[in-house]
């Protein structure tokens, strides 16, 4: 069965500092995957999404994630962390042919001054 | 922006007791789920519905739990006689079709005292 792993469960950074949240997935036949975001008494909310068009993914607020099939890797970065990115990162996988998203633990992203 | 709204955004209730959680998913979607987050654990999927069936469950969605579109616009989780290893976030999902990402409702946090 599909896994996803968030290795960290607390990331700190200074303002102004790369971002680097991790998530690996388990499945052999790459997924579709997703990393959404959740502010403090809010939904979550879609960041960016791998379906196989290309390895590098944009997604909104400047974060991006790169797919690396060898490293069954989709790891979230942004160049510069801004305060307003304080929250928890949930990174989600959707294997073809199931509706369901398998998600991760989650990372909780503090953002220092 | 449309967006998934759930109702209530917290509710308590007794073990033993029956509870409806409301979703009101996008309007022009067509696939609906449940999920739900255990205080400090993963977010699990429960259920996905689409045609006015369930089109998929996890083992967690057992007799106890029942979905329903009573009327084309709503979209309720049941829980016939609650546990208190029910009590969580509860998330409504919903999307236009099964290739693209779920659009999430903000929660609703059941306590089951």
């Amino acid at each position: 069965a599909q896994s996803v792993t968030q290795l960290g469960s607390h990331v700190s950074v200074s303002e102004g500092a790369l971002v680097l949240l991790r998530c690996n997935y388990s499945s052999s036949v790459p997924p579709y995957l997703f990393w959404y975001v959740q502010y403090p008494n809010q939904g979550l909310q879609l960041l960016l999404k791998y379906t196989s068009a290309a390895t590098l993914v944009k997604g909104i607020n400047g974060f991006e994630a790169e797919f690396k099939k060898s490293e069954t890797s989709f790891h979230l970065t942004k160049p510069s962390a801004h305060m307003s990115d304080a929250a928890e990162y949930f990174c989600a996988a959707r294997q073809g042919g199931s509706e369901k998203l398998v998600f991760g633990k989650g990372t909780k992203l503090t953002v220092n001054p | 922006e449309p967006e998934v709204t759930q109702t209530p955004s917290h509710q308590v209730t007794q073990m033993g007791q029956e509870v409806i959680l409301r979703c009101v998913p996008i309007s022009n979607h067509l696939y609906f789920y449940w999920y739900r987050q255990i205080l400090g654990q993963k977010v699990e999927f429960l259920v996905s519905f689409y045609n006015n069936e369930i089109s998929e469950k996890s083992e967690i969605f057992d007799d106890q739990f029942s979905v329903e579109r009573p009327d084309g616009s709503n979209f309720t989780l049941k829980i016939r006689s609650t546990k208190l290893e029910d009590s969580a976030m509860y998330f409504c999902a919903s999307n236009p079709d099964r290739n693209t990402e779920a659009f999430f409702g903000q929660g609703t946090r059941l306590t089951v005292v």
